[in-house]
């Protein structure tokens, strides 16, 4: 399957701790996004790249938040000092960028902060 | 700030009938898309619509996009259980998609 990978699927931690995910996009899309999902909310704008260039970032990413795709390839997202507030799915996409391009989401990390 | 309103927010319903959902917002959206997101999934795009007035059909499911491209409408004829999930819309360009809050459908047997 060469669809849109994300580790750990589930993370349970406890607040005032760091946490990591990674994303492993389909191979060659260039683009990847980042997205937080909360219960009962559709999925909220964090952030996305063109490559290896974080071309925008949400204000929702406060600067306990920050993001890497060092290759262009796999991304990470890092929230340090967690708080309970931060409980919430992290998606991630990717896409060619093309205009009205098609996203393609992984399954998500499932991110709980006791 | 751009917003998009989706209703119902539930719909139960029993398989065979029809339904219909609704994703309106007050601002211009140069396309919007339809997606379906099952529990513990992540959303998976079902048509992007961007022409205003444009209608998609895909199988049992038809889609609209207003004349004036600021809401959308998702027809389902004869729902199945398999239509259970949550649908939603998105609009926007270029990945910053701004979602709508969804419609939790569930199709009883």
């Amino acid at each position: 399957d060469t669809g849109v990978s994300q580790n750990p699927r589930h993370k349970i931690t406890k607040r005032g701790q760091n946490v990591t995910f990674r994303c492993d996009p389909i191979s060659e899309h260039n683009r990847l996004y980042w997205y937080r999902q909360t219960l009962g909310q559709g999925p909220e704008f964090l952030t996305y790249f063109q490559n290896e260039a974080q071309l925008e970032k949400s204000r929702l990413l406060s600067d306990r938040f920050s993001a890497e795709r060092p290759k262009g390839s796999f991304s990470t997202l890092e929230i340090q000092r967690t708080e309970q507030g931060d409980s919430a799915m992290y998606l991630c996409a990717s896409s060619t960028g093309h205009i009205n391009e098609k996203l393609f989401f992984g399954s998500g990390t499932q991110l709980s902060v006791l | 700030t751009q917003l998009l309103e989706q209703s119902p927010q539930f719909l139960s319903i029993q398989e065979g009938e029809n339904l219909t959902v609704y994703c309106n917002s007050s601002s211009v959206f140069s396309s919007l898309q339809w997606y379906r997101q099952e529990p513990g999934e992540g959303p998976v795009l079902l048509v992007t619509v961007v022409t205003g007035g444009e209608v998609k059909k895909l199988k049992r499911l038809t889609f609209q996009f207003g004349d004036a491209r600021k809401d959308s409408s998702l027809h389902i004829t004869a729902a199945q259980p398999g239509d259970t999930g949550l649908y939603l819309c998105a609009g926007g360009s270029q990945g910053n998609l701004i979602f709508g809050k969804g419609t939790k459908l569930s199709v009883k047997p």
